[in-house]
């Protein structure tokens, strides 16, 4: 059975500092992973998605690499800003396309 | 715009009466799917549907339906709710093509 795992579950920073945040999953048979972005309260905003055959992706600050065979990924932010704070979850499509299996989350905080 | 809309967002309820949440896509999305998010468990899979008239549970179906009459709606329905049921919902489609998922703003259920 496919689990995911984020870590560290939490991290507070000061602004401008470049992170990195982890996401772990079991079985290396994925059709995908995607990253996303919750504001509290709030619906999920897709930020990357890394079909399985890629090794990462970028978009403006953020840059999220994948290594299928050890089943890890990364999502790096460039230059923290406190608009940045939020929690951020790992998804992979495991078993079909259709299903999506969610990391607990890694919760963001980025103090000026 | 492209978006998942869930009606409504907010709602309260007595245990036991009948309750429809809306999703439509605007999208001409095949693949949709509902989540439940509860603290401590994360996002798990309620329902998923390929396509019109095709549906297929997820992880945690119990208690739950859905149909898919039409390609852009894909309706959750508790006919008899009960506590364990209050989370927060979330609806989302997805394109084929393997383009990620995307995700509606949620509805917050309270279930007394």
């Amino acid at each position: 059975k496919q689990e995911v795992t984020q870590i560290p579950a939490a991290l507070s920073v000061p602004e401008g500092e470049n992170l990195v945040l982890n996401c772990s999953f079991t079985d290396s048979a994925i059709y995908n992973l995607q990253w996303f972005r919750q504001d509290p309260g709030k619906g999920l905003t897709s930020l990357l998605l890394i079909q399985s055959s890629q090794r990462e992706q970028t978009s403006g600050r953020l840059n999220a690499s994948l290594d299928k065979s050890s089943g890890r990924s990364t999502l790096y932010i460039a230059a923290s800003q406190p608009g940045d704070s939020a929690t951020y979850l790992c998804a992979v499509a495991s078993g079909g396309y259709n299903k999506l299996i969610f990391g607990a989350g890694t919760r963001l905080a980025v103090h000026p | 715009e492209a978006q998942v809309t869930q009606n409504p967002r907010y709602l309260i309820t007595v245990t036991g009466k009948k309750l429809t949440v809306t999703c439509s896509q605007n999208m001409n999305h095949e693949y949709m799917s509902w989540y439940r998010q509860d603290p401590g468990l994360g996002l798990r899979q309620i329902y998923y549907s390929m396509n019109v008239e095709v549906t297929d549970k997820g992880d945690v179906p119990e208690g739950y339906k859905v149909s898919r009459k039409e390609k852009r709606n894909f309706p959750l329905i508790l006919e008899s709710p009960s506590p364990n049921q209050t989370s927060l919902y979330f609806c989302a489609s997805m394109g084929q093509g393997n383009y990620g998922y995307t995700f509606g703003s949620g509805t917050r259920l309270t279930v007394v």
